[in-house]
């Protein structure tokens, strides 16, 4: 089936210290959506992207769809501690309704 | 509140006793879905509904089954756990498939076959 690889799977990083984490498939997606998720709970999306090229923001948050439909990054500028988590990417297709996630990112943030 | 629920949060079974993870969704949303979490492997999807009576398998529905009477309610059946069946489960739902809308999804049921 479709995969995605995600990378890094982990990253620590110091308070403050800007973050680049991406996303790369051997399929073309329609829709790269990045989610967030603490511990305990379920994902919570933080940027849909739905074009390829297109560069979107959420606060620090900043997503790029690839041109290619196979690839996806985000980046998070001046961590803070609260952006501890896992972060996932993934891949919708054309009919929107199969959607295949990345492994995870999980992000230590040093105060 | 617009809310995603599931029950039970935590399940601890035994291999080839029936069980039913139950999901419900307060947004009249049209399409729900299944995911299981495994460490090191994200979330894989089981299986998806796209509107009462319409389901469809996702990467990884064997052993699974799912039903949509109602187009709050999206309950992932098992009829006979395995241990390889372990893990933490969650529903989702948004209001089409398209994903134009947020996806919210439930605080998660974490299962553990004996």
């Amino acid at each position: 089936g479709q995969q995605l690889n995600q990378s890094p799977q982990s990253m620590f990083i110091q308070e403050g210290e800007d973050v680049s984490m991406n996303c790369t498939s051997s399929s073309i997606f329609n829709t790269w959506l990045w989610y967030k998720q603490d511990p305990g709970e379920g994902p919570v999306l933080l940027i849909a992207l739905y074009k390829a090229g297109e560069l979107t923001s959420n606060g620090r948050l900043t997503a790029q769809f690839g041109i290619t439909r196979k690839d996806s990054f985000l980046n998070i500028s001046a961590s803070i501690p609260s952006d501890v988590g896992i972060y996932f990417c993934a891949g919708q297709d054309t009919g929107g309704f199969k959607t295949i996630f990345g492994a995870g990112t999980r992000l230590f943030v040093k105060a | 509140e617009a809310q995603v629920t599931q029950n039970p949060r935590y399940l601890i079974t035994v291999t080839g006793k029936k069980l039913t993870v139950t999901c419900s969704q307060n947004m009249n949303h049209e399409y729900m879905s299944w995911y299981r979490q495994d460490p090191g492997l994200g979330l894989r999807q089981i299986y998806y509904s796209m509107n009462v009576e319409v389901t469809d398998k996702g990467d990884v529905p064997e052993g699974y089954k799912v039903s949509r009477k109602e187009k709050r309610n999206f309950p992932l059946i098992l009829e006979s756990p395995s241990p390889n069946q372990t893990s933490l489960y969650f529903c989702a739902s948004n209001l089409r498939g398209s994903l134009q809308e947020t996806q919210y999804f439930g605080p998660g049921t974490r299962l553990l076959v004996l």
